[in-house]
């Protein structure tokens, strides 16, 4: 399968302890980017790269989110000190250069108890 | 502040017949559309787009429609299938800045034989 792949699919973590969510992009995609859905939303941009570079940040992405991208390949996604209101879908998806036509992954479901 | 606007949370057709989804924005910057299809507990899909230089792209089944001036676009599906009942969004992107989805909160659709 050469889509984009989330790990993991489900996380279930107690609040104040910390989550880390891995996505790879299809390979040749440059550029790579981080949403979040809520039930009854539409998916919402939290950030984005191209190649390693992190070019935009939603004001959504508070302190307690980081994502990086090390090589321009794979990303991570780690919240701290999660809170209930974390609790969503987190969507992975990437796009070739030039095309908007973003390719999402199958997401990873978070929950905060 | 929701900049793309789907007012209809849901949709009921009839397998065979025409499903028509409706979509609105408000960001006059907005130049390029796009249409995903969900399932639950996956990831969108993309299924059709449209650039603000058109007004109507066709594939398959499927046919987008822009109508600028109206800041208004439409998904068709003719003809109807139970496999299309999901739900599907309306995203936009300003194409000089990251391309960047923005979503509509979705309709769900739902084709009965």
């Amino acid at each position: 399968d050469t889509g984009v792949s989330q790990d993991p699919r489900h996380k279930i973590t107690k609040r104040g302890q910390n989550v880390t969510f891995r996505c790879d992009p299809i390979s040749e995609h440059n550029r790579l980017y981080w949403y979040r859905q809520t039930l009854g939303q539409g998916p919402e941009f939290l950030t984005y790269f191209q190649n390693e570079a992190q070019l935009e940040k939603s004001r959504l992405l508070s302190d307690r989110f980081s994502a990086e991208r090390p090589k321009g390949s794979f990303s991570t996604l780690e919240i701290q000190r999660t809170e209930q209101g974390d609790s969503a879908m987190y969507l992975c998806a990437s796009t070739r250069a030039g095309a908007p036509e973003a390719f999402f992954g199958q997401g990873t479901r978070l929950t905060v108890v | 502040d929701q900049q793309v606007k789907q007012n209809s949370p849901s949709l009921s057709v009839q397998e065979g017949r025409i499903s028509i989804l409706n979509c609105d924005y408000t960001n006059s910057m907005f130049d390029y559309f796009l249409w995903y299809k969900k399932y639950p507990a996956e990831g969108p899909t993309f299924l059709i787009s449209i650039s603000s230089i058109k007004d109507k792209n066709e594939d398959g089944r499927f046919t987008v429609f822009l109508n600028k001036s109206a800041k208004h676009l439409s998904l068709h599906i003719v003809p109807s299938q139970p496999g299309d009942s999901a739900v599907y969004f309306c995203a936009a992107i300003v194409s000089n800045s990251g391309y960047a989805l923005n979503f509509g909160k979705g309709t769900s659709l739902l084709v009965t034989p």
